[in-house]
């Protein structure tokens, strides 16, 4: 079965220090990958997706993610952290190589950004 | 444009009882999915739906958890006589069509403790 793993539960950063939070996936074949931010009392909402094309996707409020087929990787990236990106972020994985529509989901990182 | 709408946020019930989770999509959209969020843990698929039809519930459990998506009216998550591993919270989400993936709405999220 699909797993989607987020290795980094729990990550404290200081206001402008870099993220970079990890994701790998297991299926081997074509996969539609996003991810999903949950600020503290709101429903997730999509930051990015990559369905095909360039593998560096560019999403909202500043993040980037890269896709690296090689390493059934999608890194989540932000040169510089701010306090509102204290949040829940959870990457999801779609085996689009199957026609099915659901999302595998990893157990998701806390981001605390210390003023 | 209204988002996917869940009621209600929070349900309490006692072991035995039935829990009766809505979901009323984004407007435009006709297909539904549903998730479950256990404590500590990812988001995991339980069923996809598009109206009067179950396209795919390969994640719901086999007893007591049913759902539906009439012609008329909100999704509905129905599980029977709950007991305290039910307790999560449990999200739909809501896409335009499917086929050529679409990106998936989320709601709220229903935060379903059983006593």
């Amino acid at each position: 079965a699909q797993s989607v793993s987020q290795h980094n539960h729990h990550v404290i950063l200081s206001e402008a220090a870099s993220l970079e939070l990890g994701c790998n996936y297991s299926y081997g074949g074509t996969v539609n990958l996003f991810w999903y931010v949950q600020y503290p009392g709101q429903h997730l909402q999509l930051l990015l997706k990559y369905f095909s094309g360039d593998p560096l996707v560019k999403g909202i409020k500043g993040f980037e993610a890269e896709f690296i087929k090689s390493k059934f990787s999608f890194n989540l990236r932000k040169p510089s952290v701010q306090w509102s990106d204290t949040a829940e972020y959870f990457c999801a994985v779609n085996e689009a190589g199957t026609g099915a529509n659901n999302l595998f989901f990893g157990t998701g990182t806390r981001l605390t950004v210390i003023p | 444009n209204a988002g996917v709408m869940q009621n209600p946020r929070h349900l309490v019930r006692r072991r035995g009882q039935e829990a009766r989770l809505r979901c009323s999509p984004m407007k435009g959209h006709s297909h539904v999915y549903w998730y479950r969020q256990l404590p500590e843990e990812g988001l995991k698929f339980m069923v996809y739906l598009q109206k009067e039809n179950i396209i795919d519930e390969s994640g719901m459990p086999k007893e007591r958890f049913s759902a539906e998506f009439p012609k008329e009216g909100p999704s509905i998550l129905r599980i029977q006589q709950v007991v305290r591993g039910d307790s999560a919270a449990y999200f739909c989400a809501s896409s335009r069509e499917s086929g050529l993936f679409y990106e998936q709405y989320f709601g709220p999220g229903t935060r379903l403790t059983v006593t």
